[in-house]
């Protein structure tokens, strides 16, 4: 079955530009999560939906971050005002409820800020 | 949650058992421990977990200290497909909280 998908897999912007990263869960799965991950460091938390809501938003660094997920399903991940800073992969995740032992990653997306 | 430890790098023979150490000490009653490993420019990948009872699936075994303050993570037979960071995360299971990551043993299976 399909897993988690993001796109776009890559994303080369310039610093101060507006981007949005997409993620699609997998179908039925009622919490997804964002995640940021750094060179050579494990992924760190940024904020969690349980369906329409964000039940957490206490990673996203500040508020140049936003995440919505209008449906329950698809969510956007945006950066205002991008910065060399906030070059990352950018991972989603998705788990069938909150409470589910593994949460389903997908591949990520590399943003580059220049 | 509780903060693990783990040694940075490993290598493993291929075909040979790989065993990956994590330290959680400060783990509390209701914490579980989760094993994640991500290879390669892919995302992290669940691969077991448990309380205080040793577990087995098809990809891993879990051994859990009797005092919950250490496990270890066995890959019976270690093939080169298995090279990855190996994440250890102490997490409360029933909470639709986030997984915190440290900085994981990069394994390396060496043919």
């Amino acid at each position: 079955g399909a897993g988690v998908s993001q796109t776009p897999s890559n994303k080369v912007t310039e610093k101060g530009k507006y981007v949005e990263l997409r993620c699609d869960p997998i179908s039925g799965h009622t919490a997804l999560y964002w995640y940021r991950q750094s060179l050579g460091q494990g992924p760190e938390f940024l904020i969690y939906f349980q369906g329409t809501g964000a039940a957490d938003d206490s990673g996203l660094p500040n508020d140049r971050f936003f995440a919505v997920r209008p449906e329950g399903s698809v969510s956007t991940l945006k950066i205002q005002r991008t910065e060399r800073g906030d070059s990352a992969v950018y991972l989603c995740a998705s788990s069938i409820h909150p409470q589910s032992n593994e949460q389903f990653f997908g591949p990520g997306t590399r943003l580059t800020v220049l | 949650d509780a903060k693990t430890t783990q040694p940075p790098s490993m290598d493993c023979a291929e075909g040979r058992a790989a065993n990956l150490p994590c330290n959680h000490s400060t783990i509390s009653g209701n914490e579980y421990v989760y094993w994640y490993r991500q290879i390669h420019s892919q995302g992290p990948q669940y691969i077991i977990h448990g309380l205080k009872n040793n577990e087995t699936n098809e990809m891993a075994s879990l051994i859990i200290t009797e005092d919950r303050k250490s496990s270890t993570l066995i890959l019976p037979h270690a093939t080169l497909r298995d090279t990855a960071v190996y994440y250890c995360i102490v997490r409360v299971s029933n909470a639709g909280n986030m997984l915190t990551f440290g900085g994981g043993t990069r394994l390396m299976v060496k043919p």
